[in-house]
């Protein structure tokens, strides 16, 4: 299986202040198709998680503009431009690639 | 808007089958792919596997970890799909999620939460 690996697994940020999420997979994720099938979503307290962004860089409808993915191959990156208290929660990667479909372990997002 | 719905008993004993089921609305069921994910309290996603009927009767892809005791099925006349967990420990207790995608989950239910226990 493909093994997805977030850092950092915590990240405490002050309000205002950028944040940046990395997560690796052991094995490239460019599909068949040319596409690259890294997601990213986001799991507030007690909610269900909610896609950010898919295919690396394509932000959900709705999702504020703060939030930007990028990345290729095997190496990808989350970015908060300005850290807000709503942004609070777990962030995971996840790919739609390879079989099985999995999640990085997730990075708790808190405001110091 | 589309909405994904979870439904099925919170409580399953030791060795028995959990069983779910997830009720679409807002998209053909026909027309997509569909998703059992779960979530042990604390911990991160797992996929279970999906199913479509695309092109198909009803096909399924399984995690392998699990792949000997699930069993996924869809009513396409009730707009539903299912899961069935066989040999249930302690370590199958967790919130279950089911999500619509083929290489993306964009659309998710509520989740419910399965506790094995006896």
């Amino acid at each position: 299986d493909v093994v997805m690996t977030q850092s950092p697994l915590s990240l405490p940020v002050t309000l205002g202040q950028p944040a940046s999420i990395s997560c690796r997979s052991s094995q490239s994720l460019v599909y068949s198709d040319g596409n690259t099938y890294l997601n990213w979503f986001q799991q507030r307290p007690g909610q269900s998680p909610r896609r950010l962004i898919y295919k690396v860089s394509n932000r959900d409808s709705g999702v504020p503009d703060r939030f930007s993915g990028s990345g290729s191959g095997t190496d990808f990156t989350l970015k908060i431009s300005r850290v807000e208290a709503e942004d609070v929660g777990v962030y995971y990667c996840m790919q739609g690639t390879l079989w099985p479909r999995n999640f990085g372990q997730g990075t708790k997002l808190e405001i110091k | 808007q589309v909405q994904l719905q979870e439904s099925g008993p919170g409580l399953v004993k030791p060795s028995e089958t959990l069983s779910l089921t997830c009720t679409v609305s807002g998209d053909s069921i026909s027309s997509s792919f569909w998703n059992w994910i779960r979530q042990p309290a604390g911990k991160g996603l797992e996929w279970i596997g999906r199913i479509y009927t695309i092109y198909t009767s009803g096909s399924t892809n399984y995690n392998p970890s699990l792949k000997s005791r699930v069993t996924m099925s869809v009513d396409t006349s009730k707009s539903q799909f299912s899961l069935r967990l066989t040999s249930v420990t302690a370590a199958d207790t967790a919130v279950y999620y089911c999500a619509r995608g083929e290489h993306d989950f964009d659309f998710w239910g509520q989740g419910t939460l399965v506790t094995v226990s006896s």
